[in-house]
């Protein structure tokens, strides 16, 4: 089983900073998917194939990475951004989800 | 509008056996594979299984596919989950999913809660 490890577990940022979250797999994979979820609500994909934004998901958003090393940056921090956020793969079964990454408004 | 909507969560004993539901609307159920996702009330989230559009061919997480079996019902566009012997590690909410080829879980139901305890 390929294991996701997210870094950090946690993080606060103010409006308008950087953001930048990784994960790391235990084995290469392909790619690497983005989820995000609110307090509340449901997950949502926020990136899949590493680095294609899903419909909708607003261009500060970007991923990138290869092989076991993967990110996904928020370029300008907004207060709707606040939610935990989860990186998985679909590269070997079965597929598994990074423990997430809580981010807070500071 | 594609949506999901879950339901069959219980607070139910260990041992038990229940059924999950997920209706489907706002798409063509039957050409899209679906897959079961559950999170734990500490937010860890863990794949179940999915299951192919036809119904014909399921594969599960390893350590699950001996109490959980997937299904479908194209003709009234539902998923279901059926979980056996149900244990306290499986309390959980639990979202279906609609698969997206290379688009992953491309969206989810509004999830249905399990709660397992004597």
């Amino acid at each position: 089983e390929i294991v996701l490890t997210q870094s950090p577990t946690t993080t606060a940022a103010s409006p308008g900073e950087k953001v930048t979250i990784t994960c790391l797999a235990s084995s290469s994979v392909s790619h690497i998917y983005w989820y995000h979820q609110k307090s509340g609500a449901s997950p949502k994909l926020l990136i899949y194939s590493t680095s294609t934004l899903a419909s909708g998901v607003p261009d500060r958003f970007s991923g990138s990475g290869s092989g076991t090393s993967y990110s996904l940056t928020i370029n300008t921090m907004e207060a709707e951004d606040v939610a935990t956020y989860y990186c998985q793969q679909w590269s070997s079964n079965p597929w598994t989800f990074g423990g997430g990454t809580k981010l807070e408004l500071k | 509008e594609v949506q999901l909507v879950e339901s069959g969560g219980v607070l139910v004993q260990p041992g038990a056996s229940l059924k999950l539901s997920c209706v489907a609307s706002g798409f063509t159920f039957s050409d899209y594979w679906m897959s079961w996702v559950r999170q734990t009330p500490g937010k860890t989230m863990e794949w179940i299984g999915d299951i192919r559009y036809d119904g014909s061919y399921t594969n599960y997480g390893s350590s699950l596919k001996k109490r959980f079996t997937i299904s479908r019902d194209n003709a009234k566009s539902t998923l279901y989950l059926q979980m056996s012997n149900v244990r306290s590690e499986d309390t959980a909410t639990y979202y279906c999913s609609r698969v997206g080829g290379s688009t992953g879980f491309a969206y989810w139901g509004q999830g249905t809660l399990v709660t397992v305890s004597s």
